[in-house]
């Protein structure tokens, strides 16, 4: 069975600042990926980044950046010069191509940038 | 996402009636999936499809079931709403696990 934690049920973070969201994960396959989805007010799921476990470069999309720490089974979310649209739930979320790409997903946190 | 939609957006049902939400993709991808989505669970899976005709059960599948008899159709019936159904259902498609899912736009049931 996977399993995807998230521990900081709620976060907050000024305007331009910079935020790490946390997430742990546990997974038997050696094939799996990570992604980061984004839910606003607005309910849309939105894909932020996503990483592939067998590359060990972190990935970055723009002022989102992860690092992946294999060994440890963590994969964290940084938000760089955060935004007021960067306000919604975020979700740490594990898949593995082997399961009929059937997806888990953590309990998610709820960040707020503040002006 | 224009590729898939979902309806209908809102309904409010009574205990003990049957429900049936549909979700619509134009991407012709293989697999589909229902998740519900409740405060302090994320999102669940229910139902998920690997094919016309092929489906198979999630983590939360009581009371719930599927048909998928076409590649672009995915139904999810309630035989009997009861309240603890009451939650915002999710539909998503994929075709490549690196793509992660394309989601719907949700939709928010509520049992009475």
């Amino acid at each position: 069975a996977q399993t995807v934690t998230q521990s900081q049920p709620e976060m907050s973070v000024q305007e331009a600042e910079t935020v790490t969201l946390s997430c742990t994960y546990d997974t038997s396959e050696s094939n799996y990926y990570l992604f980061w989805y984004k839910q606003p007010p607005s309910r849309q799921m939105i894909l932020v980044i996503r990483q592939e476990a067998y590359k060990q470069q972190n990935a970055t999309e723009n002022r989102f950046s992860v690092n992946f720490q294999k060994a440890a089974k963590s994969f964290s979310l940084k938000i760089s010069d955060s935004q007021l649209g960067d306000t919604a739930m975020y979700f740490c979320v594990l898949g593995s191509g082997g399961s009929n790409y059937k997806l888990t997903f953590g309990k998610g946190t709820l960040l707020t940038v503040n002006p | 996402d224009a590729g898939i939609t979902q309806s209908p957006r809102h309904k409010v049902t009574e205990t003990g009636t049957p429900v049936t939400l549909r979700c619509h993709q134009t991407e012709n991808h293989r697999y589909m999936y229902w998740y519900r989505q409740d405060p302090g669970h994320g999102l669940r899976l229910i139902h998920y499809s690997y094919g016309v005709k092929d489906t198979d059960k999630g983590e939360v599948s009581d009371g719930y079931s599927v048909s998928r008899s076409k590649t672009e159709d995915f139904l999810l019936t309630l035989e009997s709403a009861t309240s603890s159904q009451t939650s915002v259902y999710f539909c998503a498609i994929s075709d490549d696990i690196l793509d992660g899912y394309t989601f719907g736009s949700g939709t928010r049931l509520t049992v009475v």
